[in-house]
């Protein structure tokens, strides 16, 4: 089946340090993938998505490059801000009717 | 403003009682979906539905029913045979046409029991 796993939080960093949050999946067929974060006690909003092998999906300073030969989209930022602290989902779309698959989550942390 | 409301923000339960989140869109979506989030965990689907007067389980469907009599709507009733339901709902929407469909989340509803 269809399976998305996330490195463990919380990841604390530092204001302006770099982030990576790793995301690897398990799909059959080729899945479309996202980015997702989720402010505390709010909804998530979608941060960035990919389609297709070597797709690059950016926004607001994030990255993610959709690796078929690694079966990875990790997420990236050169620079973190405090309000980056949020919870970071990964999720796989590979059925035609929309049915998302989520990671479990990394809380991200950055202090002043 | 297009967007998804949900309500209430919080709600309450009574044990025996059922009760029902709120869900409207005025996106023109097609596509509806329920998830639930409990701490430290991913969501996972409750019900969805593609079309009105269509719906589907999703993976965790025990002790929960919609309805989708209008576009805009997609109500969830969580019921007395839900044994464990403090959780946080999240609403979600899409297009409902091939490709890559970015589901748009609500804010939330977060279901407390007495």
């Amino acid at each position: 089946g269809n399976s998305v796993t996330q490195m463990e939080g919380p990841v604390t960093l530092s204001e302006e340090a770099f982030l990576t949050i790793n995301c690897t999946y398990t799909a059959t067929g080729y899945p479309s993938l996202f980015w997702y974060v989720q402010y505390p006690g709010e909804g998530l909003q979608l941060l960035l998505k990919a389609t297709k092998a070597d797709d690059k999906g950016s926004n607001k300073g994030f990255e993610a490059t959709y690796r078929k030969e690694t079966t990875s989209f990790h997420l990236e930022k050169g620079s973190v801000q405090v309000s980056d602290s949020a919870v970071y989902f990964c999720a796989l779309l590979t059925d035609s009717w929309g049915k998302l698959q989520f990671g479990a989550g990394t809380q991200v942390v950055v202090t002043p | 403003d297009g967007g998804i409301t949900q309500s209430p923000k919080y709600l309450f339960r009574k044990e025996g009682q059922n009760v029902t989140l709120s869900c409207e869109q005025n996106l023109n979506h097609d596509a509806m979906y329920w998830y639930r989030q409990d701490p430290g965990q991913g969501l996972r689907l409750i019900y969805y539905s593609q079309i009105v007067n269509d719906f589907q389980k999703g993976d965790i469907a025990e002790g929960y029913s919609v309805s989708r009599e209008k576009k805009e709507s997609f109500p969830l009733t969580v019921t007395s045979a839900q044994k464990n339901p403090t959780a946080f709902y999240l609403c979600a929407s899409s297009i409902g046409n091939a490709g890559a469909k970015t589901q748009y989340f609500g804010p939330g509803t977060r279901l407390l029991v007495l």
